[in-house]
């Protein structure tokens, strides 16, 4: 199975700043079939991002996805207050579907 | 809209069996494929496997000897079978709809989640 490994574990930033996930895959992720969620605090996962750059429906400009193969980007730019939560990336180009772990990101 | 609901009882013994139920309201339990994804505590995500109406599934080789998943339409609902449970089958359980037409996939919509203690 893939593995995908995120970085940082956790990220602290200011509102405002400009805020950068990484996902990397232990093996080409087929079709760049990657998808990243945000999950608050007592929530399920939203849907951000999927086929590594498309926004889901409703989700703000400010995030934005990219990176193909096995590197890929969440950026997050303005960070507002509500954007502090935990980040997954989860890839679906091979069975079985896997997650990262997660990148905290928290309010500096 | 789309919403999902999970239900099942909060406490499973050990060696014992998990039964949980996704009711699917603002759409049909037909048109898409659906999954269960769970997440223990202070940790991150696992997905479990899709179902189709069909009854086409998938499960995770990690969980696939103990899970059951299965479909009622008449009722616009999906069930998770897990047996053999440990403690290590603690966690929150979320259904989900799949996003596209294939049956792995991204996931638009979740469930709030269910929490399952496994515990004497």
């Amino acid at each position: 199975e893939i593995v995908l490994t995120q970085s940082p574990g956790t990220l602290s930033l200011s509102p405002g700043e400009r805020a950068t996930l990484s996902c990397r895959a232990s093996q080409s992720v087929s079709n760049n079939f990657l998808a990243w969620y945000q999950q608050r605090p007592g929530q399920a996962p939203r849907l951000l991002i999927f086929g590594a750059s498309n926004r889901a429906a409703g989700i703000p400009d400010r995030f934005s996805g990219s990176g193909s193969g096995t590197d890929f980007t969440l950026t997050i730019t303005r960070l507002e207050p509500e954007d502090f939560a935990v980040y997954y990336c989860q890839q679906y180009g091979s069975s079985p579907i896997t997650f990262g772990q997660g990148t905290r990101l928290e309010i500096k | 809209q789309v919403q999902l609901q999970e239900s099942g009882p909060g406490l499973v013994r050990p060696s014992e069996t998990l039964s949980l139920t996704c009711t699917v309201s603002g759409g049909s339990v037909s048109s898409f494929y659906w999954s269960w994804i769970r997440q223990p505590p202070g940790k991150g995500l696992e997905w479990i496997g899709y179902i189709y109406y069909t009854g086409s599934s998938n499960y995770n080789p990690s969980l696939k000897s103990r899970v059951t998943m299965s479909m009622d339409t008449s009722k616009n609902l999906f069930s998770l079978r897990l047996n053999s449970v440990t403690a290590a089958d603690t966690a929150m359980y979320y259904c989900a709809r799949v996003a596209g037409w294939t049956p792995e996939d991204a996931f638009d919509i979740w469930g709030q989640g269910t929490r399952v203690t496994v515990s004497s």
